[in-house]
Formats: C-alpha cells, structure tokens, sequence
C-alpha cells in the first residue's frame, strides 16, 4: 500500500518560533516525495521537492528512508507562512496527506 | 502559460441535476487528475489518467464519470448530483513518473454546491 500520513490537522505556532509539520509515508519503491502548499482560496502550488534539497521560503525538509518521514521544518515561523499545507507521494498516481493547517499567531 | 485551466470557477446545482467540470493543461503532461477536497479530509482523489486513452478510478470514484478527451483535456461528469458532492474540486496534471519530473500542477478549483 501506499499511503501518506500528516498526523496533525492543524497547528499553531508564535511567530519567531520554529515550525515542523510532520509527514510520514508508506511506499514499497523509491518514493518521490512533496510538499504542497494552499494559501486561502488558492490553487496548490509546490513548495519544494526532496529530489531537489532545496530551501523554499525558509522550509526545509529531509527525506529520512530509515524512518519513512519527510518533515517539512522552518526555523522562524513568519505571519504569511499561514496555510495549508499537504505532503504528497507520486508513485503510479499522486497520494496525498490529509493535510495539515498552519497558524502563525502573531 | 496558463498551465491547468478548470471551468466553471463556482457551480451551484440542484439535486439530481447533472453537470460537466472541464479541465485543460497546455503543458503536454501525460498524467491527469480530479480530486475533491473536503474539510478534514484532505484531498482524494476521484479518477485519474495516466496517458490519452486511459482513465482509473481514485479512491472516491463513485458518483463520477470522466472523459480523457485528448492529451490536453479531462473532465468530469457529474450524472445526477447529491449533496454530498459539494465539495472543492482540483484538476492536476503531471509528466507521469518515469516520464520526467513528477511535480503535479494543480488548477484554480471549482467550488460545486448541491442544494
């Protein structure tokens, strides 16, 4: 099976303060894995991809295969970093996560 | 680059009542998608399709039809519409994996209302 897990649904953070969403995966090959970002009413669009490596906005995340995770981490959390946000596994089809909305209080 | 185009942008319907939510990428993408997205769900997806010609059933197919008309375009058929199908749907499109970049691009939503 293959599958993607964000266990939390939504979160709250204090602006300044570090982020991390979790997401966890299920695949039996080589995943290719994602965040998808959806700001209010807004179409997704990607925010970065873990072939890459790359810092999108100040967001990193880590494929760790030991522990089958791709935590998305933000150092300082900033205001416009509200959103929601998806963790995605494109195997023969796209798999995403329930998702999880961010809240950075100001 | 439009990139994935969904129309109509916001429907209302009546129950029973039937309609069609187009989608078009002008990226040459051989992958298509519908997903709905639902509050606390996330997103599911309903149909997809992986090249011109071929369309599969996604997780919450039921209550849907959809035509992959040519490389371009893949709808989706509502025949008798319920309630529960209000609902947010995205149209996304990809290369296909093993096809070049895996990234799906997503359209704007269609936000369907069945009253």
């Amino acid at each position: 099976a293959q599958r993607v897990t964000q266990p939390e649904k939504l979160l709250s953070v204090f602006k300044g303060a570090p982020v991390e969403l979790k997401c966890n995966y299920s695949y039996s090959g080589s995943p290719e894995l994602f965040w998808y970002v959806q700001y209010s009413r807004q179409r997704l669009q990607l925010l970065l991809r873990h072939i890459s490596r790359e810092s999108i906005k100040g967001f990193t995340a880590d494929l760790n295969k030991g522990e089958t995770s791709f935590h998305l981490k933000k150092p300082f959390a900033q205001e416009e970093d509200s959103a929601m946000y998806y963790c995605a596994l494109a195997g023969n089809q796209f798999y995403f996560g329930t998702g999880t909305s961010l809240t950075v209080i100001p | 680059n439009a990139g994935v185009t969904q129309t109509p942008k916001f429907q209302v319907l009546k129950t029973g009542q039937s309609m069609t939510l187009q989608c078009a990428q002008d990226m040459n993408h051989n992958s298509m998608y519908w997903y709905r997205q639902d509050p606390g769900m996330g997103l599911r997806l309903i149909y997809y399709s992986a090249s011109e010609g071929t369309t599969d059933k996604g997780e919450v197919p039921n209550g849907y039809n959809v035509s992959r008309l040519n490389k371009r375009e893949f709808s989706l058929r509502l025949e008798s519409a319920a309630p529960s199908q209000t609902s947010v749907y995205f149209c996304a499109s990809s290369e296909g994996r093993g096809r070049g970049p895996a990234e799906a691009f997503f359209g704007q939503g269609t936000r369907l209302t069945v009253v």
